[in-house]
């Protein structure tokens, strides 16, 4: 399975910020999965990363909000926006079944 | 469209004892079923999987298998160790893609 890593692992943020988080996978993939989990909720998925093609967003999430970008087959990047208290979470990256570390951020 | 209802928590249970968390899904089609693990402060790591009915996935000790007539694909230990101790969370993945709809997790806790 592949082997993922994320940056930075956790952050502490203040409102109206943006922060950019990364995700690297240790082989090419077609299809990159960003996750949100709230505080000891359950993981929801935000949106697919293809690459070469703009990223499809679930329902609830949009592009404004959670730019993504995916420049190649073993990276991407996901922007959290416009920070608020609500946007902490721990947001991770997936390639098939296996997930990264994931990136817990805190929005002060 | 497609969901997983999990056994609510948290669940206590002493060192040695049975384990069993429900999980049953609604979805059209055929979906490859899996639970997964989450040690406490640690990321989320496949546990167990199985993709068609009558399967049954193994792992650790843990089993769960895959019951069409019954939609369910429930967890089960025979004898649980502290070390389990963990959220646990049922998820479903459908029409052959890799987008996964998970469970509300379970938060299991196992005492000496």
């Amino acid at each position: 399975s592949a082997v993922i890593s994320q940056k930075p692992s956790r952050d502490i943020c203040q409102r109206g910020t943006s922060l950019t988080i990364q995700c690297q996978v240790d082989s090419q993939v077609t299809m990159m999965f960003w996750y949100r989990q709230q505080p000891g909720q359950s993981l929801t998925l935000i949106a697919t990363a293809n690459q070469g093609s703009e990223a499809t967003y679930e329902s609830g999430f949009v592009i404004d909000k959670f730019p993504i970008s995916r420049p190649n087959l073993t990276f991407s990047t996901l922007t959290v926006s416009n920070m608020s208290p609500e946007d902490s979470s721990i947001y991770l990256c997936s390639v098939g079944t296996s997930f990264g570390p994931g990136t817990r951020l805190t929005v002060l | 469209g497609d969901s997983v209802t999990q056994m609510e928590g948290p669940v206590t249970l002493s060192e040695e004892a049975f384990l069993t968390i429900n999980c049953t899904y609604t979805a059209t089609g055929y979906p490859s079923l899996f639970w997964y693990v989450q040690y406490p402060g640690e990321g989320l790591q496949l546990l167990l999987k199985a993709t068609k009915a009558d399967d049954k996935g193994s792992n650790k000790g843990f089993e769960a298998t895959y019951r069409k007539e019954t939609t369910s694909f429930h967890l089960e230990k025979g004898s649980v160790q502290v070390s389990d101790s963990a959220v646990y969370f049922c998820a479903l993945a459908n029409f052959g893609n890799e987008k996964l709809t998970f469970g509300t997790g379970t938060r299991l806790t196992i005492i000496p």
